[in-house]
């Protein structure tokens, strides 16, 4: 399967714990992009790459979100001294750049369960 | 701001009845309008989408859509539904700032 990949797929941490999450996207797309959604809520944007470069951050990520993607090509989200309320679902998409018109390919998801 | 707003949470359905799915966004200008589905277990993936051209789209598996500009909204439609359709769906819009701006989702259960 060549999709976009993500993991952990499920991941429980004590609060105060960081964790850090990666994606893989499909090898030829140079957009990655990170959501986050809660459940009965649609996917809420975090923050974007191109190549290397994070373009924009999303107000909803506070100090103890990281993301980065140092080569271009895969991604991590680290999450440090996490709260009950980061418990969500981690997306991970990417794209071609075509301007306005490119479709997200979506991977399956990271799970953060905060105690 | 912009917001997408998905009118039921819920639908239950049972098989061949004919379906529709309300979307309606706030955002004046262009906007780039896409529905995507979530079936059980599985990823987010692209049902159909609309840029420009013809208002009425056609997606996969026989769904369609129709962007209705002077009513903000891009309904989401099949003729008749299988039990396979059983999933979650969500509306989303690009505006200004390139950023898909989701709804809530709806969740579709098809009786067989």
């Amino acid at each position: 399967d060549t999709g976009v990949s993500q993991n952990p797929r499920h991941k429980i941490t004590k609060r105060g714990q960081n964790v850090t999450f990666r994606c893989d996207p499909i090898s030829e797309h140079n957009r990655l992009y990170w959501y986050r959604q809660t459940l009965g809520q649609g996917p809420e944007f975090l923050t974007y790459f191109q190549n290397e470069a994070q373009l924009e951050k999303s107000r909803l990520l506070s100090d103890r979100f990281s993301a980065e993607r140092p080569k271009g090509s895969f991604s991590t989200l680290e999450i440090q001294r996490t709260e009950q309320g980061d418990s969500a679902m981690y997306l991970c998409a990417s794209s071609l750049n075509s301007g306005n018109t490119g479709e997200l390919f979506f991977g399956e998801g990271s799970r953060l369960t905060v105690l | 701001a912009q917001s997408v707003s998905q009118h039921n949470h819920h639908v239950i359905l049972s098989e061949a009845a004919s379906l529709e799915l309300g979307c309606n966004y706030s955002y004046g200008g262009t906007v780039n309008l896409f529905w995507y589905v979530q079936y059980p277990g599985q990823h987010l993936q692209l049902l159909l989408k609309y840029f420009s051209g013809d208002p009425l789209v056609k997606g996969i598996k026989g769904f369609e859509a129709e962007f209705i500009k002077s009513k903000f909204s891009f309904n989401l439609r099949k003729p008749s539904v299988q039990w396979s359709d059983t999933a979650e769906y969500f509306c989303a819009v690009r505006g200004s700032n390139y950023q898909l701006i989701w709804g809530a989702g709806t969740k579709l259960i098809i009786k067989p």
